[in-house]
This record gives structure tokens, sequence and C-alpha cells, in this order.
């Protein structure tokens, strides 16, 4: 069974840093590209971020690129996103999800999310 | 940017009965759209990808159509656990991947 858990969540001030990770199981995480996923509480889902297998091909949402970044320890299972210069725009639910494929954008499988809240 | 746009934003309907969901991209996707359903407390669900094949485990009575700009999701003989937010989703063109704003379907 696949398994995504996310951790590293929390209140934050505006203008710090975060740093969320993602623990995967259940499947060969070497195989398949990985993504950020965010909904404001109430709100829609947004794309963050996304890398495929070997961190080869990297992509940001405009709301965050140069301030997101996304990366990978295959060896450790692990999937990070560190989160710089917060925004109060950036309180949300932060979903880890596994793509379908090695360079996939669609996800087959999510983790219960981690809250971002950025408040002074 | 792919603009995706969902309709109706809520779609009322009775157990039993069928739900069709409308999305439509701002341009064509080909059939690289999915559906996810996010149930009330719950992390979104894949349904359907490639506009029409369902993921794994999800039922028959759930299925989708179409092609390039104009998609459906259809549920026939709704149940009570079907009443969630759907929302869709693009993968052909990205960065950025884009989501629609949802489809609540309530009773």
């Amino acid at each position: 069974e696949v398994q995504l858990v996310e951790s590293g969540g929390g209140l934050v001030q505006p203008g710090r840093s975060l740093r969320l990770s993602c623990t995967a199981s259940g499947f060969t995480f070497d195989d398949y590209a990985m993504h950020w996923v965010r909904q404001a509480p109430g709100e829609g889902l947004e794309w963050v971020a996304g890398l495929s297998w070997n961190s080869g091909i990297i992509n940001y949402a405009d709301s965050v690129k140069g301030r997101f970044t996304i990366s990978r320890d295959n060896a450790k299972n692990s999937l990070y996103l560190q989160m710089n210069s917060l925004r109060s725009e950036d309180t949300a639910f932060y979903y880890c999800t596994k793509a379908w494929s090695s360079l996939g954008a669609n996800f087959d499988s999510w983790g219960q999310g981690t809250l971002v809240t950025v408040s002074s | 940017e792919i603009v995706m746009t969902q309709s109706p934003a809520t779609l009322s309907v009775s157990p039993g009965e069928r739900a069709t969901l409308s999305c439509r991209a701002g341009q064509s996707v080909g059939s690289d759209l999915a559906w996810y359903q996010q149930r009330p407390g719950q992390t979104p669900r894949l349904l359907i990808y490639g506009a029409s094949t369902r993921a794994t485990g999800i039922p028959a009575r759930f299925s989708g159509s179409g092609s390039g700009t104009e998609f459906t999701l259809t549920i026939s003989r709704l149940q009570s656990e079907d009443f969630a937010i759907y929302y869709c989703q693009q993968y052909n063109t990205w960065p950025p991947i884009t989501f629609g704003q949802g489809t609540r379907l309530e009773i």
C-alpha cells in the first residue's frame, strides 16, 4: 500500500522559512515523479512544484518560484519542500503527491497533508 | 497557463440519480485530463485519468468522457459517499499544472 506522510508544517511568521518533508513507502520511490499540491482552507487545489524521478526536471508555480525549492532523496524515499520568504497567502495544507509515472503530472496517491500557517 | 473552468459550481441531486459535471479547458489538452474527488475532511482521490480511464479501485458508476477542451464526469446511481467536491486537472501543457475550481455535489 502506498503511503505518503508529510511533516514540518506549523505556524511561522511572514518572511521566515519552513521545510516540509514527505516520507514515502509501499512503492519504488525512484521510479516516479513527485509533486507538492496545496489547498488553502476552504479553497481549491493549487499545484506548487514537481520534479521527475531523478530530479532532472524541476518545475514551479509562478506564485512560489524563487522562494520555494523542491528536492528529493531517493536513498531515503523522501521528498522535501524548502519554503523561504513565506507570505500570508502561502497559508494552506500542503500535500505530497505521487505521479503516475517517472515524468508524470497527474497524482495517483496523496498524503494526508501538513498545515502551514503564515501569520504574525 | 491553461485555465480550467468547471460547471456548475454546485450541483444538487438525490441519491440514486445521475450527476453530470462539466470541465472546460481554455485551450486543447487532448486527453490529458484527470478528475479527483475530495470528500469532506479528506484528501483528494484520483478518479479518472486520460479523460476516461478509471483509476484503480474506482467503481464503474464513475465515467469520464471528452477530449480537447470539453470534458464530462458522469456519476450514475449516486450513493451517499459520492457527495463531495470534484476537481478536474489538466496535465497536457505544464508548468503550471492547473485545476478547475471544483464542483460541489450535494444532496
